[in-house]
């Protein structure tokens, strides 16, 4: 089945510590997102990626990294600069002949 | 900028009522407008969309229809049950191929449907 795994589902981590979002897709897509959920908030884009190897800033970078070196995969790095990361992560992908999103079951990451 | 508006919630309804949840937009171009459901503690799941105006979407018994002359993209279904308990999201995106920046989305309106 085509689709957009993450992992893991939950993900608790100790103030100052970096922590890394695995994204992965098998639709073939070339673009990926990220966004970040809070509640009441919406979803805030905080990275996308067009291609391999390229990346852009979204509304809400600070404090958050990716990378692209497979089209495959699209993982977020949220850095001990984050200063409030808890919150539930959604990874996205798209088709680059429509502009509908798929999405994937989510992250949720609790900093203790 | 692009912003999206929608209704907050909750909206609770009794099985069977009629739903109208309101969502208007505001947008520089031609944008593709969306609705977007998600039940708890999944990610978000495409209900249905219009490329361009006067366009209607439909999925699942849920309509919207795209109206660029009052800008809005209002959701409503005829007769809602208790499965359709969620977060409903309204959404733009500026592009219409590849290359797109993101989504825009509203803030959500929860929705609950009570027995």
């Amino acid at each position: 089945d085509g689709g957009i795994t993450q992992s893991p589902k939950y993900l608790f981590r100790k103030e100052g510590q970096n922590v890394t979002l695995s994204c992965e897709q098998n639709l073939n897509h070339d673009a990926m997102y990220w966004y970040r959920q809070d509640p009441g908030q919406g979803l805030r884009l905080i990275y996308y990626s067009q291609i391999v190897n390229d990346f852009q800033k979204g509304d809400i970078a600070e404090g958050y990294s990716v990378s692209r070196e497979k089209k495959e995969s699209f993982p977020l790095t949220v850095t001990s600069a984050q200063k409030n990361p808890t919150a539930f992560y959604l990874c996205a992908s798209q088709t680059d002949w429509s502009n509908e999103q798929f999405f994937g079951p989510g992250t949720r990451l609790t900093v203790l | 900028g692009d912003s999206v508006t929608q209704m907050e919630g909750p909206v609770t309804l009794s099985e069977e009522a009629f739903l109208t949840i309101n969502c208007t937009y505001t947008a520089t171009g031609y944008p593709s407008l969306f609705w977007y459901v998600q039940y708890p503690g999944e990610g978000l799941q495409l209900l249905l969309k219009a490329t361009k105006a006067d366009d209607k979407g439909s999925n699942k018994g849920f309509e919207a229809t795209y109206r660029k002359e009052t800008t809005s993209f209002h959701l409503e279904k005829g007769s809602v049950q208790v499965s359709d308990s969620a977060v409903y999201f309204c959404a733009l995106s500026e592009r219409t191929g590849g290359g797109a920046d993101g989504l825009t989305f509203g803030k959500g309106t929860h929705l609950i449907i009570q027995p």
